[in-house]
């Protein structure tokens, strides 16, 4: 199993470009979740979903958007990059189940705004 | 979900036992207990959880007071690969609850295994 994987590793925007981070698992996780990390700090979600088609906002959804049309794909897109939006980002998935919900976290991607 | 405080930082000497405490005093009745590690820079892991009772697996100890207001992990044993930042985390189990599914971090406690 490759588990969570994410891709660009690392990335390099202008301000105002656009870019999609791309989330894949191979789980058959019902969850999957978008998180940042900023220097220094602990982690912010920024989206969810608990099943294909189901997305909701995190605490820090603004300048970004998602998609859910399969369980296993679940891409982040920025609009119109911005220096605040320079962080790392944490893909993961979990499963559904009462209780044991253990979330599985990708190697991030190291996006830098310029 | 309930919010959760814990220490900024710890540190522990090698080969004791690290007690990494975190209050939780608002927690739900079906709100479960979660610890997540993240060491350097790499995506955080799961360590154990626990909804009453007190868990343990091959990582860690979770006791859980019967309030349920607070919680401690225990790393019986530290390693200087033990060295990280812990989260404490409380959600609602799949059951219910409009937030179901949802994760969400705190701080954290740095710890620190020194030899």
């Amino acid at each position: 199993n490759a588990g969570v994987t994410q891709t660009p590793k690392f990335r390099i925007l202008k301000i105002g470009q656009s870019m999609t981070l791309q989330c894949t698992q191979d789980m058959n996780h019902n969850y999957m979740y978008w998180y940042r990390q900023d220097p220094g700090m602990g982690l912010k979600l920024i989206y969810y979903s608990v099943g294909a088609g189901i997305t909701d906002k995190g605490e820090v959804p603004n300048g970004y958007n998602v998609s859910r049309s399969t369980t296993e794909d679940f891409p982040l897109r920025l609009e119109l990059a911005a220096p605040s939006q320079t962080s790392v980002y944490f893909c993961a998935s979990g499963r559904q189940g009462t209780g044991n919900t253990e979330a599985f976290f990708g190697q991030g991607t190291r996006l830098t705004v310029v | 979900d309930a919010k959760t405080t814990q220490p900024p930082s710890m540190d522990c000497a090698e080969g004791r036992a690290a007690n990494l405490p975190c209050n939780h005093s608002t927690i739900s009745g079906n709100e479960y207990v979660y610890w997540y590690r993240q060491i350097h820079s790499q995506g955080p892991q799961y360590i154990i959880h626990g909804l009453k009772n007190n868990e343990t697996n091959e990582m860690a100890s979770l006791i859980i007071t019967e309030d349920r207001k607070s919680s401690t992990l225990i790393l019986p044993h530290a390693t200087l690969r033990d060295t990280a930042v812990y989260y404490c985390i409380v959600r609602v189990g799949d059951a219910g609850g409009t937030s179901y599914g949802k994760l969400t971090f705190g701080q954290g406690t740095i710890l620190t295994v020194h030899p």
